[in-house]
């Protein structure tokens, strides 16, 4: 099984409708990420969370917010969909105790009609 | 904040030829420099990190340097094969989290 699972793998969606992502770890981390893919902009940080009590906004994070329900659980959900969320959106764990190693799930891709 | 420049977004080379990447950071108070790999369909992986205490990491075929002064750090991959046909992310950290350079897609032609 993976370390780290996302939820759903695909799914379309239409404008205004609202889609939560999820994204669940066994690796025992404290630090949960969500960052999003585009072609060319490479990966952008959208939220992050360094334990379950902390939530922080990072680059992007207009139009999403999130909720970190425990160590393993972090989703990520989009209230009003728009067509300029059409992305790959990425969850990614590391270990406590400064910048290392982050460990990706294999994306959600989400596409806004 | 910081902000992270990779050049080339596209690099072709024949099998056996050897693949450089580079990248610029802006953030000079950045320690930490990891290189993701990502294969079709996959999540980025770790491939290689450098911190700054050092110039220069290898590992078998991949190796990464760093010039702190001038705040640039590049890939290096000898011998490439068709495996490393892949997207490769140059990252920095900034206050705990990584900031990632734009991806280059490398194709690897037999």
């Amino acid at each position: 099984d993976a370390d780290v699972t996302q939820t759903p793998r695909n799914r379309i969606t239409k404008t205004g409708k609202r889609i939560m992502l999820e994204c669940s770890q066994t690796k025992g981390h404290d630090r949960m990420y969500w960052y999003r893919q585009d072609p060319g902009l490479g990966l952008r940080l959208i939220y992050y969370s360094f334990d379950v009590k902390d939530i922080n906004k990072g680059e992007i994070s207009d139009g999403y917010s999130v909720s970190r329900q425990a160590q393993a659980k972090f989703s990520l959900s989009l209230e009003s969909a728009i067509p300029n969320q059409t992305a790959l959106y990425f969850c990614a764990t590391s270990g406590q105790g400064g910048t290392g190693e982050l460990f990706f799930g294999e994306g959600s891709r989400l596409t806004v009609l | 904040g910081e902000n992270v420049e990779q050049h080339p977004s596209t690099l072709s080379v024949q099998e056996g030829d050897s693949a450089v990447i580079k990248c610029t950071y802006s953030d000079s108070a950045s320690n930490y420099f990891p290189w993701y790999k990502q294969e079709l369909g996959k999540g980025p992986q770790l491939i290689i990190d450098i911190r700054s205490n050092v110039g220069e990491k290898k590992d078998q075929r991949i190796a990464v340097t760093l010039n702190k002064t001038a705040k640039h750090f590049s890939l290096h991959i000898t011998e490439t094969q068709p495996e490393d046909s892949a997207v490769y992310f140059c990252a920095s950290d900034s206050w705990g989290k990584l900031q990632f350079g734009a991806g280059t897609q490398v194709v690897v032609t037999p």
